[in-house]
């Protein structure tokens, strides 16, 4: 078990509505990245965020926004949620290197 | 065509057999190889990480890149159905802003039959 965790574990929410995803980075972590995962696909990166501040993002529109926090832990934020958003959400996080980041369990959030 | 392209499976072989997981890519600007595990309602877990070509050796794990082909390679010994879980490649580049770019497959999923 990496010492990175997430909640919630599972969530459903409707077309429309707004959805909060916290993590909680592991002990001396700086960098916290966020994924979409759909099922049957490899993760896509979200965004990434350094010292509390956005460091990369990928191709997701602007109401997937986040935040980091000075104990850096993170927030993913969607707004206005559509079918399509329906994923395993995943958090993950590192100290110098992408490379060896460590990944939460992930949260499942299914948008009726 | 995909940066990176993985085989989905399913993968199904018997415990004890020598199982070989590959990824191709496209883009000569990967620097860094990796291999994930991914069991069933988790995340992925870093098995091994990569730089140059050649092999890199883990317990029962092996990776291998080939920089020339751009094809890397993951071979499990002795394959126990602890193993059985779907293994991810991801591979990154310097991206744009200096900041490191990871790109995935789509996963390969294994079952590792007793």
């Amino acid at each position: 078990e990496t010492g990175v965790t997430q909640s919630p574990t599972h969530l459903i929410k409707t077309r429309g509505q707004q959805v909060t995803l916290r993590c909680s980075s592991q002990s001396g972590h700086n960098t916290v990245s966020w994924y979409q995962q759909a099922l049957g696909q490899g993760p896509q990166f979200i965004f990434q965020y350094y010292r509390e501040e956005e460091n990369g993002r990928g191709n997701f529109p602007p109401r997937f926004s986040g935040l980091q926090f000075p104990n850096y832990s993170s927030e993913l934020n969607v707004n206005a949620l559509e079918l399509d958003d329906s994923a395993l959400y995943l958090c993950a996080s590192s100290s110098d290197r992408v490379e060896t980041q460590y990944f939460g369990p992930g949260t499942r959030l299914l948008v009726l | 065509q995909k940066e990176v392209e993985q085989d989905p499976g399913p993968l199904s072989v018997p415990e004890g057999a020598i199982v070989s997981l590959n990824c191709t890519y496209s883009n000569s600007a990967f620097q860094y190889f990796m291999w994930y595990r991914q069991y069933s309602r988790k995340g992925p877990e870093l098995l091994m990480y990569t730089y140059s070509s050649g092999n890199k050796e883990d317990g029962r794990f092996t990776a291998q890149v080939d920089k020339s082909s751009k094809y890397i390679s993951l071979f499990i010994r002795d394959s126990q159905p602890s193993d059985s879980a779907t293994y991810l490649c991801a591979m990154s580049y310097l991206g744009a802003g200096n900041n490191r770019k990871l790109i995935w497959g789509l996963g390969t999923s294994l079952a590792v039959n007793p």
